[in-house]
């Protein structure tokens, strides 16, 4: 069982709110991603850090901003929600890999974080 | 550009039958595969990995097959469960770079007691 956490789990908000979807894992994992995903549909990478200080955009196209001020946390935060930004938001995390030849990037989700902008 | 996409949008068994989800992917250069599991209001949840110098791994129920030749891998369950309803996603790691796991759409299969 891994041990990452998301809070809220399920959160609904007005458009124009700011919003801050919290993730914390406590397996010293260097790496830590955000997704988002619909119901059913594959994760679209939206943010992800190698470590402290590192923020890197992912491949889908997004209007939120990412932290990593502290090894085991890496907040998502939205200024403005809008309607669009429905989705389930999904965090995780991995070890760092230190050779290429035997990369892994098994990677540890939370249980996702349902968000709903009216 | 990379993609990964599983051929069977829907699959559905009967209790103690075995199961097989297919995977196909398009980049070669790919060294390294993961299936996960994801049940409903969960996140995904790692059931097996394999690597791009191994053509089938074990685990306990599952099997992951790795064809190389025509970039397709498989996740067979043994004596599939009602546990094992769930949607299944397969991923890949683009070596060279950023080591981003690219998922593929989900599959979901239904197990019927």
């Amino acid at each position: 069982e891994a041990d990452i956490y998301q809070t809220p789990r399920y959160l609904v908000i007005g458009t124009g709110k700011k919003i801050t979807l919290e993730c914390s894992q406590t397996m010293g994992h260097d790496k830590m991603y955000w997704y988002q995903q619909d119901p059913g549909m594959e994760l679209h990478l939206i943010h992800y850090s190698y470590g402290v200080n590192s923020t890197e955009k992912g491949d889908l196209s997004s209007e939120s901003t990412v932290s990593r001020i502290r090894t085991e946390h890496f907040p998502l935060t939205l200024e403005s929600a809008r309607p669009s930004h429905t989705s389930q938001y999904l965090c995780a995390s991995s070890e760092l890999s230190r050779s290429v030849r035997s990369s892994t990037d098994t990677q540890y989700f939370g249980p996702g974080t349902r968000l709903t902008v009216l | 550009g990379e993609s990964v996409g599983l051929h069977l949008p829907t699959l559905s068994v009967q209790e103690g039958d075995n199961s097989i989800i297919n995977c196909a992917y398009s980049n070669s250069a790919s060294d390294y595969f993961i299936w996960y599991k994801q049940e409903s209001g969960k996140g995904p949840q790692f059931i097996i990995d394999i690597r791009s110098n191994m053509d089938k791994r074990q685990g306990q129920r599952v099997t992951v097959l790795l064809n190389k030749t025509v970039k397709h891998l498989s996740l067979q369950i043994a004596a599939t469960q009602p546990g094992d309803s769930a949607v299944y996603f397969c991923a890949e790691m683009i070596q060279g770079g950023s080591e981003k796991l690219v998922f593929g759409k989900g599959m979901k299969l239904t197990v019927n007691p």
